[in-house]
Protein backbone atom coordinates (compact mmCIF):
# COMPACT_ATOMS: atom_id res chain seq x y z
CA UNK A 1 0.00 0.00 0.00
CA UNK A 2 1.27 3.57 -0.56
CA UNK A 3 1.69 5.64 2.41
CA UNK A 4 0.71 8.89 3.05
CA UNK A 5 1.41 11.41 0.66
CA UNK A 6 1.70 15.22 0.95
CA UNK A 7 1.70 18.01 -1.72
CA UNK A 8 3.88 20.68 -1.83
CA UNK A 9 7.22 18.92 -0.15
CA UNK A 10 8.34 22.54 0.12
CA UNK A 11 7.14 26.17 0.14
CA UNK A 12 8.18 29.67 0.79
CA UNK A 13 5.95 32.65 1.27
CA UNK A 14 5.52 36.01 2.45
CA UNK A 15 4.12 37.42 5.40
CA UNK A 16 0.40 37.89 4.74
CA UNK A 17 -0.34 35.82 1.53
CA UNK A 18 -2.79 32.01 2.27
CA UNK A 19 -0.87 28.73 1.74
CA UNK A 20 -2.97 25.73 0.84
CA UNK A 21 -1.30 22.21 1.71
CA UNK A 22 -2.32 18.97 0.63
CA UNK A 23 -2.38 15.37 2.05
CA UNK A 24 -3.09 12.27 0.26
CA UNK A 25 -4.37 9.09 3.39
CA UNK A 26 -3.56 6.09 2.94
CA UNK A 27 -6.17 4.24 0.80
CA UNK A 28 -8.72 3.07 2.78
CA UNK A 29 -8.48 5.28 5.88
CA UNK A 30 -10.77 7.60 6.63
CA UNK A 31 -9.40 9.75 9.39
CA UNK A 32 -6.80 12.76 8.80
CA UNK A 33 -5.13 14.76 11.24
CA UNK A 34 -2.72 17.81 10.90
CA UNK A 35 0.11 18.69 13.42
CA UNK A 36 2.15 21.70 13.37
CA UNK A 37 6.15 20.60 14.47
CA UNK A 38 8.52 23.56 15.06
CA UNK A 39 11.80 23.23 17.09
CA UNK A 40 10.42 24.71 20.57
CA UNK A 41 7.12 23.32 20.11
CA UNK A 42 7.69 20.01 18.91
CA UNK A 43 4.69 17.97 17.28
CA UNK A 44 1.31 20.01 18.25
CA UNK A 45 -2.02 18.78 17.00
CA UNK A 46 -4.05 21.31 14.57
CA UNK A 47 -7.17 19.23 13.92
CA UNK A 48 -8.50 16.15 12.53
CA UNK A 49 -11.20 15.38 9.88
CA UNK A 50 -13.35 12.24 9.16
CA UNK A 51 -16.26 11.74 6.95
CA UNK A 52 -15.25 15.73 5.37
CA UNK A 53 -16.44 16.95 8.79
CA UNK A 54 -13.79 18.38 11.38
CA UNK A 55 -14.36 16.40 14.09
CA UNK A 56 -11.41 17.79 17.03
CA UNK A 57 -9.22 20.93 16.92
CA UNK A 58 -6.21 21.83 18.58
CA UNK A 59 -5.28 25.47 20.08
CA UNK A 60 -4.32 27.37 16.86
CA UNK A 61 -6.24 30.81 15.69
CA UNK A 62 -9.09 30.49 13.15
CA UNK A 63 -6.46 31.46 10.79
CA UNK A 64 -5.88 27.70 10.69
CA UNK A 65 -8.16 26.05 8.53
CA UNK A 66 -9.06 23.06 6.73
CA UNK A 67 -11.45 20.31 4.78
CA UNK A 68 -11.92 17.00 3.81
CA UNK A 69 -12.73 15.48 0.61
CA UNK A 70 -15.49 12.31 -0.14
CA UNK A 71 -11.82 10.72 -0.96
CA UNK A 72 -10.28 11.26 2.39
CA UNK A 73 -8.15 13.56 1.15
CA UNK A 74 -7.25 16.62 3.30
CA UNK A 75 -6.48 20.31 2.31
CA UNK A 76 -4.92 22.80 5.04
CA UNK A 77 -5.36 26.16 4.82
CA UNK A 78 -2.86 28.94 6.68
CA UNK A 79 -4.09 32.94 5.89
CA UNK A 80 -2.54 35.84 6.57
CA UNK A 81 1.07 34.04 6.83
CA UNK A 82 3.00 35.04 10.29
CA UNK A 83 6.64 34.92 10.32
CA UNK A 84 5.71 31.98 13.05
CA UNK A 85 4.09 29.87 11.14
CA UNK A 86 7.24 28.67 9.65
CA UNK A 87 7.33 25.09 10.57
CA UNK A 88 7.51 21.53 9.20
CA UNK A 89 3.34 20.68 8.68
CA UNK A 90 2.62 16.85 8.87
CA UNK A 91 -0.33 15.08 8.16
CA UNK A 92 -1.30 11.67 9.35
CA UNK A 93 -3.88 9.27 8.70
CA UNK A 94 -5.90 5.90 10.48
CA UNK A 95 -8.78 4.04 9.73
CA UNK A 96 -11.39 5.69 12.01
CA UNK A 97 -9.14 7.86 14.30
CA UNK A 98 -10.69 5.27 17.10
CA UNK A 99 -9.18 4.61 20.24
CA UNK A 100 -5.74 2.71 20.09
CA UNK A 101 -5.56 3.21 16.30
CA UNK A 102 -1.95 3.79 15.09
CA UNK A 103 -1.67 7.14 12.74
CA UNK A 104 0.82 7.02 10.09
CA UNK A 105 2.77 9.89 9.22
CA UNK A 106 3.37 11.73 5.74
CA UNK A 107 6.71 13.12 4.67
CA UNK A 108 5.77 16.62 5.84
CA UNK A 109 5.73 19.89 4.23
CA UNK A 110 8.58 22.75 5.04
CA UNK A 111 6.89 25.79 5.02
CA UNK A 112 9.03 28.90 5.39
CA UNK A 113 7.66 32.47 5.95
CA UNK A 114 9.87 35.24 4.74
CA UNK B 1 -4.75 18.47 30.24
CA UNK B 2 -1.89 15.16 28.75
CA UNK B 3 1.49 15.99 29.60
CA UNK B 4 4.37 13.82 28.27
CA UNK B 5 8.08 14.74 29.29
CA UNK B 6 11.08 12.82 27.35
CA UNK B 7 14.57 12.15 28.64
CA UNK B 8 17.65 12.95 27.75
CA UNK B 9 16.98 15.73 25.57
CA UNK B 10 20.13 14.33 23.24
CA UNK B 11 21.73 10.87 23.62
CA UNK B 12 25.36 10.01 22.04
CA UNK B 13 26.55 6.73 22.39
CA UNK B 14 28.98 4.44 21.07
CA UNK B 15 28.03 1.50 18.15
CA UNK B 16 27.14 -1.52 20.75
CA UNK B 17 26.98 0.74 23.41
CA UNK B 18 22.96 -0.48 24.67
CA UNK B 19 21.10 2.13 26.72
CA UNK B 20 17.41 3.66 27.24
CA UNK B 21 14.72 6.70 26.29
CA UNK B 22 12.48 7.54 28.96
CA UNK B 23 8.77 9.13 28.57
CA UNK B 24 6.84 10.06 31.53
CA UNK B 25 3.18 10.79 31.27
CA UNK B 26 0.43 12.35 32.40
CA UNK B 27 -3.02 11.49 31.07
CA UNK B 28 -7.13 10.86 31.58
CA UNK B 29 -7.56 7.51 30.28
CA UNK B 30 -4.96 6.12 28.70
CA UNK B 31 -5.90 4.59 25.49
CA UNK B 32 -2.27 3.76 23.87
CA UNK B 33 1.49 5.00 23.52
CA UNK B 34 2.80 5.64 20.71
CA UNK B 35 6.65 5.23 19.83
CA UNK B 36 7.89 6.92 16.51
CA UNK B 37 11.42 7.57 14.95
CA UNK B 38 11.52 10.79 13.01
CA UNK B 39 14.98 11.01 10.83
CA UNK B 40 15.82 14.63 9.64
CA UNK B 41 13.47 16.37 7.28
CA UNK B 42 11.04 13.50 6.99
CA UNK B 43 7.72 12.64 8.51
CA UNK B 44 8.01 10.12 12.19
CA UNK B 45 7.67 6.32 11.07
CA UNK B 46 5.71 4.25 13.16
CA UNK B 47 7.65 2.36 15.72
CA UNK B 48 4.84 0.53 18.53
CA UNK B 49 2.33 0.98 20.48
CA UNK B 50 1.68 0.12 24.02
CA UNK B 51 -2.08 -0.04 25.58
CA UNK B 52 -1.38 -1.08 29.06
CA UNK B 53 0.89 -1.59 31.90
CA UNK B 54 3.53 -4.37 31.80
CA UNK B 55 3.25 -5.00 28.23
CA UNK B 56 6.46 -5.39 26.12
CA UNK B 57 7.20 -5.14 22.28
CA UNK B 58 10.37 -5.88 20.57
CA UNK B 59 11.75 -4.66 17.02
CA UNK B 60 14.93 -6.05 15.74
CA UNK B 61 16.93 -3.42 18.59
CA UNK B 62 14.23 -2.06 19.82
CA UNK B 63 12.47 -3.18 22.56
CA UNK B 64 9.76 -0.68 24.54
CA UNK B 65 7.86 -1.03 27.72
CA UNK B 66 5.50 0.25 29.44
CA UNK B 67 4.47 1.49 33.23
CA UNK B 68 1.26 3.06 34.77
CA UNK B 69 3.83 6.70 34.67
CA UNK B 70 6.17 5.92 31.79
CA UNK B 71 7.42 4.16 28.92
CA UNK B 72 11.21 3.12 28.28
CA UNK B 73 12.37 2.72 24.80
CA UNK B 74 15.54 0.42 25.12
CA UNK B 75 18.26 -0.37 22.38
CA UNK B 76 20.28 -2.73 22.90
CA UNK B 77 23.92 -2.62 21.24
CA UNK B 78 22.66 -0.19 18.47
CA UNK B 79 24.25 0.83 15.12
CA UNK B 80 24.92 4.16 13.53
CA UNK B 81 21.78 3.41 11.44
CA UNK B 82 19.74 4.14 14.63
CA UNK B 83 20.71 7.58 15.05
CA UNK B 84 17.54 9.68 14.42
CA UNK B 85 14.98 11.90 16.77
CA UNK B 86 12.32 9.30 18.99
CA UNK B 87 9.15 10.63 19.55
CA UNK B 88 7.06 9.28 22.16
CA UNK B 89 2.70 10.25 22.21
CA UNK B 90 0.41 9.17 24.13
CA UNK B 91 -3.56 9.00 23.35
CA UNK B 92 -6.07 9.50 25.55
CA UNK B 93 -9.51 10.75 26.54
CA UNK B 94 -12.75 9.52 25.32
CA UNK B 95 -15.82 10.53 23.22
CA UNK B 96 -14.04 11.27 19.15
CA UNK B 97 -11.19 13.21 20.46
CA UNK B 98 -8.16 10.59 20.01
CA UNK B 99 -5.72 12.94 19.12
CA UNK B 100 -2.07 12.44 19.92
CA UNK B 101 0.41 14.16 22.59
CA UNK B 102 3.42 14.12 21.44
CA UNK B 103 7.01 15.13 24.08
CA UNK B 104 9.56 16.86 22.30
CA UNK B 105 11.54 14.12 21.51
CA UNK B 106 15.23 12.76 22.36
CA UNK B 107 17.90 13.22 19.72
CA UNK B 108 19.67 10.10 19.27
CA UNK B 109 23.24 9.94 18.34
CA UNK B 110 25.14 6.75 17.55
CA UNK B 111 28.90 7.02 16.73
CA UNK B 112 30.98 4.17 14.89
Amino acid sequence: KAGVTQTPRYLIKTRGQQVTLSCSPISGHRSVSWYQQTPGQGLQFLFEYFSETQRNKGNFPGRFSGRQFSNSRSEMNVSTLELGDSALYLCASSLFGGPGETQYFGPGTRLLVL
Amino acid sequence: EDQVTQSPEALRLQEGESSSLNCSYTVSGLRGLFWYRQDPGKGPEFLFTLYSAGEEKEKERLKATLTKKESFLHITAPKPEDSATYLCAVQAGGGSNYKLTFGKGTLLTVNP
